[in-house]
């Protein structure tokens, strides 16, 4: 079964720290990896992606980190801000459509 | 626009009424796609096109739902009969390329409410 998992559920963080969201997927056939970030009332916007032949991408405060042996990927948000404060969501694909992950919501405590 | 827009923003509908939500995705995207996403979850995956042709409707979720791009670019989710687990949002995706993924960009979706 296409599955994504995706942990914590929520995660409370204070500014200037470090959020990370874990995600693992079963499909070796996965060959595309983003991570969305949505406002309440918003559709999901991309933020940042990786391939599997990479093992991290980096795009300003946000990395990602991917473990294809594992198969697993992480998002980290350095220097998290208030303005970080969204659902995020994983999300893998295979040619066509995404699967997502179930979403962590973020609180960024100023 | 410059992004996906997705018409009505809200609708609510009586149980049994059948609806139709309307998409309307960035010029020139190829490739167009649904997505059910109940409250506090991740969106699931309804239907894809590819231009006009549609390519994998594996995730609707009875016949009472169907989906429509006649002309490859204005597309249209119809659902019959509606119940109350239809209430979600329904999320409309576009995405340049028929082939190797990239972005798809997402509109910001119509909140179905079915009473």
């Amino acid at each position: 079964q296409q599955q994504v998992k995706q942990s914590p559920q929520s995660l409370i963080v204070q500014k200037g720290g470090i959020s990370i969201i874990n995600c693992a997927y079963e499909n070796t056939a996965f060959d595309y990896f983003p991570w969305y970030q949505q406002f309440p009332g918003k559709g999901p916007a991309l933020l940042i992606a990786i391939r599997p032949d990479v093992s991290e991408k980096k795009e300003g405060r946000f990395t990602i980190s991917f473990n294809k042996s594992a198969k697993q990927f992480s998002l980290h948000i350095m220097d998290s801000q208030p303005g970080d404060s969204a659902t995020y969501f994983c999300a893998a694909s295979s040619y066509n459509k995404l699967i997502f992950g179930a979403g962590t919501r973020l609180a960024v405590h100023p | 626009g410059a992004g996906v827009s997705q018409s009505p923003r809200y609708k609510v509908a009586k149980r049994g009424q059948d609806v139709a939500l309307r998409c309307d995705p960035i010029s020139g995207h190829v490739s167009l796609f649904w997505y059910q996403q109940a409250l506090g979850q991740g969106p699931e995956f309804l239907t894809y096109f590819q231009n006009e042709a549609q390519l994998d409707k594996s995730g609707l979720p009875s016949d009472r739902f169907f989906a429509e791009r006649p002309e490859g670019s204005v597309s249209t989710l119809k659902i019959q009969r509606t119940q109350q687990e239809d209430s979600a949002v329904y999320l409309c995706a576009s995405r340049q390329s028929r082939g190797r993924i990239t972005e798809a960009f997402f509109g910001q979706g119509t909140r179905l409410t079915v009473v």
